[in-house]
C-alpha cells in the first residue's frame, strides 16, 4: 500500500527556518517524482516545489515564484524520503503541507497525498 | 488570479449528473494531462481522476474529459459523500510551474 507520511511542522517566527520530511513507502520510490502542495487557512491548494526522479543522477527541480530562492526540494532515494527545507519563512508560508507522488506515466497529475503537516508563521 | 478558471460553486440533489468544468490555455489544459482532487475539510486532498483515468478505489460514477483548453469532472449520480471541494491541476508549460484551479464547492442538496 502506497504511504506518504509528512512530519516536521511547526510554530516558528518570522525570519526563521523550518525543515519538512516526507516519507515514503510501499513503492520504488527512485522511479517517481514528488511534489509539495500547501494550503493556507481558508484558502485552495497552492503548489510549492517538485523534484523529478533522477534521470542520468540529475533531479529537474521546479519552485513556485512565492517560496524561490527561499525553500529547497530534495531527496533521498535510499531514505524513500522528500525534504522541503524552509528559510526566511514569513507569516504567509503559514499553511498546511502535503507531499505528493507524481503519476509515473503521467508526471502532470499526482496520484497520492500524504495527510499533511501544519507550518505556523508568527510573532 | 489563477491560470486555470473554475466555478465557485456548483450544486445538484442526490442522483443528479453533475459537470465541474476548469478553463484554461494552450500552455497547460491544452498540452497536458489534468488531475482533478477531491477534498473533504480538514482532510488531505484525493486523487478522484488522473487524465481520463480512474484512479483504484474510485467510483465509476467519476468521469473525466477534455476539449482543447477546458476540462470537465463528471459525476452520474451524484451521492451525499461527493460534496467537497474539487480542484484540476496540470502543468503549465509557458510559466514552468504546477497551475491549480481555485478549486469548485460542490453541494449536495
Amino acid at each position: 500500500e502506497v504511504e506518504l507520511v509528512a512530519s516536521g511542522g511547526d510554530l516558528v517566527k518570522p525570519g526563521g527556518s523550518l525543515r519538512l520530511s516526507c516519507e515514503a513507502s510501499g513503492f520504488t520510490f527512485s522511479t517517481y517524482s514528488f511534489h509539495w502542495v500547501r494550503q493556507a487557512p481558508g484558502k485552495g491548494l497552492e503548489w510549492v516545489a517538485s523534484i523529478s526522479q533522477s534521470v542520468d543522477r540529475t533531479n529537474f527541480i521546479y519552485y513556485a515564484d512565492s517560496v524561490k530562492g527561499r525553500f529547497s526540494i530534495s531527496r533521498d532515494n535510499a531514505k524513500t524520503s522528500v525534504y522541503l527545507q524552509m528559510s526566511s519563512l514569513r507569516v504567509e508560508d503559514t499553511a498546511v503541507y502535503y507531499c505528493a507522488r507524481g503519476h509515473d506515466m503521467v508526471p502532470t497529475v499526482f496520484d497520492h497525498w500524504g495527510q499533511g503537516t501544519l507550518v505556523s508563521v508568527s510573532s | 488570479q489563477s491560470a486555470l478558471t473554475q466555478e465557485a460553486s456548483v450544486s445538484g440533489t442526490v442522483g443528479q449528473k453533475v459537470t465541474l468544468s476548469c478553463s484554461g490555455s494552450s500552455n497547460n489544459i491544452g498540452s497536458y494531462a489534468v488531475g482533478w482532487y477531491q477534498q473533504v475539510s480538514p482532510g488531505a486532498p484525493k486523487t478522484v481522476m488522473f487524465g481520463d483515468s480512474l484512479p483504484s478505489g474510485i467510483p465509476v460514477r467519476f468521469s473525466a474529459s477534455k476539449s482543447g483548453t477546458t476540462a470537465s469532472l463528471t459525476i452520474s449520480g451524484l451521492q451525499p459523500e461527493d460534496e467537497a471541494d474539487y480542484y484540476c491541476s496540470t502543468w503549465d508549460s509557458g510559466l514552468e510551474v504546477q497551475v491549480f484551479g481555485r478549486g469548485t464547492r460542490l453541494t449536495v442538496l
